[in-house]
């Protein structure tokens, strides 16, 4: 049982370049988040996706966009990289339900856009 | 929107002594009140959260109150250890649903001195 699974662990981009990181989760979760983290800033959610099918945007969507492919993954893409988007981006999946709320967080994917 | 702040953001302490991290809030919907804790090179993981309708919550070394009219609600970790040494974020959601994202402290990045 391997939780919440993201790919690739490191990236470095240059700007302008576009890529896709991977979440996918084995728990049979309802919602996936996508937040990224950088120091002093803590933890910003980006997107997320209460069910399959239904995505909406967090506190810092600009230059994303995101595709819950199916209930398992929740991917998250940048179109045109930008230095700013520089950061360490964790997926998380809850149950989602009131008794269920806890999240359950990938190791994480560190990106650097020079 | 719900605001979270979180203090301190550095904490040192000696092994054995206490340690205690504090998060105030804004929204006074908010319900339900997570900790999580990240190691280094990890994502975070729930230690403990809190629900409005109770004022305190003990697990082991570790303990949450809540004080609603004050809007605020304190980590208490007892006794430390090395292994206490991480990252901590607080954080708030207002029911919507059990979907409505968490959000989340700046965070604490307590260090443990043996």
């Amino acid at each position: 049982n391997a939780g919440v699974t993201q790919t690739p662990k490191f990236q470095v981009l240059k700007t302008g370049q576009s890529m896709t990181l991977q979440c996918a989760q084995d728990m049979n979760h309802n919602s996936m988040y996508w937040y990224r983290q950088d120091p002093g800033m803590g933890l910003r959610l980006i997107y997320y996706s209460a069910s399959e099918g239904t995505t909406d945007k967090g506190e810092v969507p600009n230059g994303y966009n995101v595709s819950r492919l199916n209930k398992r993954e929740f991917s998250l893409r940048l179109e045109s990289a930008a230095p700013s988007q520089t950061s360490v981006y964790f997926c998380a999946a809850a149950r989602g339900t009131a008794l269920n709320e806890k999240l359950f967080f990938g190791s994480g994917t560190q990106l650097s856009v020079l | 929107g719900e605001n979270v702040e979180q203090h301190p953001s550095t904490l040192s302490v000696q092994e054995g002594d206490s340690a205690v991290i504090k998060c105030t809030y804004s929204d006074s919907a908010s319900n339900y009140f997570p900790w999580y804790k990240q190691e280094l090179g990890k994502g975070p993981q729930l230690i403990i959260d809190i629900r409005s309708n109770v004022g305190e919550k003990k697990d082991q070394r570790i303990a949450v109150t809540l004080n609603k009219t004050a809007k605020h609600f304190s980590l208490h970790i007892t006794e430390t250890q090395p292994e206490d040494s991480a990252v901590y974020f607080c954080a708030a959601r207002a029911r919507v649903s059990g979907n409505t994202p968490l959000v989340f402290g700046k965070g604490t990045r307590l260090s443990v001195i043996a």
